[in-house]
């Protein structure tokens, strides 16, 4: 079974803190996508990732692609409340087109 | 706005009693695909559709059925709804596949089957 695994499950910090979130795989991943999930809301995609050790920035947001194409990396400064969402990380594994999704990480920012 | 439509957002029913969830995307996109959200199951695919007319199972699609008919439109059909089909259900769309371009998703039905 392909899985993506992330850690922490769950994450609950004080605003302005920072936090990494990490998404696992035994497969290599031609891209990766991340997404985050309000209460009650779909997924909304936040970025891609596509090429070995591929750093890109959304504001506070950086997202890192593992060298071996295998992880993938979020780190948020400064976290805000309206951080708070379960993120999660998704991709096909190389030579297939079974689109997975992660485990997710729930965080919770408090004011 | 580019979106996804999908209708209703909550919904109760009664077992057995047939229902459709619609999902309808402004976006020209030939690719979508149900999902249905689970505490402890995470996202687990449904159907999906490649383009008009051509449909294929996901991981659960027992209970279910959609069609394609224009590329807009990708209703989920529940012929007979039991207990277990109680869940958060998402309606996704992307340009060719989610592989490359991730997905637009709608803000879910949360459908209660009593």
């Amino acid at each position: 079974t392909q899985l993506l695994e992330q850690s922490p499950q769950f994450l609950s910090i004080q605003e302005g803190e920072n936090l990494t979130v990490y998404c696992n795989s035994s497969s290599v991943f031609s891209s990766l996508q991340w997404y985050r999930q309000e209460p009650g809301e779909g997924p909304v995609l936040l970025v891609t990732v596509v090429t070995g050790g591929e750093v890109k920035k959304l504001k506070r947001l950086t997202f890192q692609f593992g060298d071996a194409r295998k992880d993938s990396s979020l780190h948020i400064t400064a976290a805000q409340t309206g951080d708070t969402g379960l993120y999660l990380c998704a991709g096909a594994p190389s030579g297939t087109y079974k689109y997975i999704f992660g485990t997710g990480t729930r965080l919770k920012v408090l004011a | 706005e580019a979106q996804v439509t999908q209708n209703p957002r909550y919904l109760i029913t009664v077992t057995g009693k047939k229902l459709t969830v619609t999902c309808s995307q402004n976006m020209n996109h030939e690719y979508m695909s149900w999902y249905r959200q689970d505490p402890g199951l995470g996202l687990r695919q449904i159907y999906y559709s490649m383009n008009v007319e051509v449909t294929d199972k996901g991981d659960v699609p027992e209970g279910y059925k959609v069609s394609r008919k224009e590329k807009r439109n990708f209703p989920l059909i529940l012929e007979s709804p039991s207990p277990n089909q109680t869940s958060l259900y998402f309606c996704a769309s992307s340009l060719r596949g989610p592989y490359n371009y991730g997905y637009t998703f709608g803000s879910g039905t949360r459908l209660t089957v009593v």
